[in-house]
């Protein structure tokens, strides 16, 4: 199964953009790329997905490489609220019930 | 809508004991989940369901059993606790591929402590 490395942590102000590295080097044809992240004391939830072009949606981007080994998550203006530990995942399409989750990216927003 | 709810919040074992988290979703979605977390990391698979009456082992399923009891309900067993089983349960749930299925909901977490 392909896996994802990622930044152990990162750190943000308040209301500056914040990119999100991750790196796929294994990435199969098949495989979308996900986002999710995980305030304190909850359960994960979705952000954004991803094949090959670029994403928005309302909450966040998605940059991702030509060639697919590395994307980049994109939080146009950091709030406190989006202090969190972000997760990168491959996801088949072929098996889609199987999510690789790895340690993430603990993000932190000082004020 | 209540999304996905798990019961109980919080539960303390003995080493040999059994019990039976529950899970629950109202967004009529055909597949569910059921993965643990352990301190300081990302989640793991144990087990999931992808339709009513089908369940299928996940990365790390030793230790555990499931039931899909019918679609709003996915319970995860744990026939005698041992202390590596001390973690964080979620349950989530998603549509079916084909539809929006890259989306997972979870629910809030069962923590589980076994002495």
């Amino acid at each position: 199964d392909a896996k994802t490395t990622q930044p152990n942590s990162m750190e943000s102000n308040e209301e500056e953009p914040v990119h999100l590295p991750c790196n796929h080097s294994t990435i199969s044809g098949t495989d979308y790329i996900h986002w999710y992240r995980q305030l304190p004391s909850q359960g994960p939830e979705y952000v954004i997905h991803g094949l090959t072009s670029n994403v928005n949606n309302r909450m966040a981007s998605l940059a991702i490489a030509e060639d697919r080994k590395s994307s980049t998550l994109i939080l146009h203006r950091a709030t406190l609220r989006d202090a969190a530990v972000y997760y990168c995942i491959l996801r088949d399409r072929n098996n889609f019930n199987k999510f690789y989750f790895g340690s993430g990216t603990k993000l932190n927003v000082k004020p | 809508n209540a999304g996905v709810t798990q019961t109980p919040k919080f539960q303390v074992l003995k080493t040999g004991q059994s019990m039976t988290l529950q899970c629950a979703q109202d967004m009529n979605h055909n597949s569910m989940y059921w993965y643990r977390q352990d301190p300081g990391m990302g989640l793991r698979l144990i087990y999931y369901s992808a339709s009513e009456g089908t369940t299928d082992k996940g990365e790390v399923p030793n230790g555990y059993n499931v039931s899909r009891l019918n679609k709003r309900e996915f319970s995860l067993r744990l026939e005698s606790a041992a202390p590596s089983q001390t973690s964080v349960y979620f349950c989530a749930s998603s549509e079916a591929p084909g539809t929006s299925y890259y989306e997972q909901y979870f629910g809030p977490g069962t923590r589980l402590t076994v002495t």
